[in-house]
């Protein structure tokens, strides 16, 4: 059975760094993408980036570009998504997800979702 | 920057059929997918490659995509098929994913 589990819960303050996990297994992690996905408070997803643990490869929106850093330890089967200095506007939902295989990867399988608040 | 368009709501009374619409301009090239989120859950995929149902999805689901525009059929809605749908997508190159977004069905 394929699982991605996040942590439930992470608060900063402004300016701290964050680092959030993704912990695959049930599926071979080296083999599959794993993207991230935003949710501000009562809005949409948004597409972040993705990673493919296999080699690293690491593909941002551009919209992200610059604002994280997203990494994965294959040793471990976990994806990161990491913040060098938060802003209130990170507060946010965070998913993982696992892409689908083929000419067309998609999410199939996602995590819990990790909620960041940014508050002083 | 590449955008799929939805409409923000859809409407209908349980056991009719909700149709809702995904707009792009890289759907003729682009396979769609249809996610439902629930209140405070993760999404869930419902239709993937256009049309293909995931095992565990009710057959009341189904998907089409014509030219630039991608649909999501829920014959004889249920109260339980209210939430979020989101269709997803890339770009013309591939390389970037994107989110409609997102309407809100409900089901009175």
């Amino acid at each position: 059975e394929v699982q991605l589990v996040q942590p439930g819960a992470e608060v900063k303050k402004p300016g701290e760094s964050l680092m959030i996990s993704c912990k695959a297994s049930g599926y071979s992690f080296t083999s599959y993408w794993i993207g991230w996905v935003r949710q501000m408070p009562g809005k949409g997803l948004e597409w972040m980036g993705i990673i493919y643990p296999g080699d690293s490869d690491t593909r941002y929106s551009p919209s992200f570009q610059g604002q994280v850093t997203i990494s994965a330890d294959k040793s471990i089967s976990t994806a990161y998504l990491q913040w060098n200095s938060l802003k209130a506007s990170d507060t946010a939902m965070y998913y993982c997800a696992r892409l689908s295989g083929g000419n067309s990867p998609a999410p199939d399988y996602w995590g819990q979702g990790t909620l960041v608040t940014v508050s002083s | 920057s590449y955008e799929l368009t939805q409409p923000p709501s859809v409407s209908v009374s349980p056991g009719q059929t909700a149709r809702i619409t995904c707009s792009g301009d890289a759907l003729p090239k682009k396979y769609a997918y249809w996610y439902q989120q629930k209140s405070g859950q993760a999404p869930v995929l419902v239709i993937y490659e256009d049309s293909k149902r995931p095992s565990g999805i009710p057959e009341r689901f189904s998907g089409s995509s014509s030219g630039t525009m991608a649909t999501l059929t829920i014959s004889g809605a249920q109260v339980e098929d209210e939430a979020d749908y989101y269709c997803y997508s890339t770009d013309s190159s591939g390389n970037r994913g994107v989110f409609g977004g997102g309407t809100k069905l409900t089901v009175l």
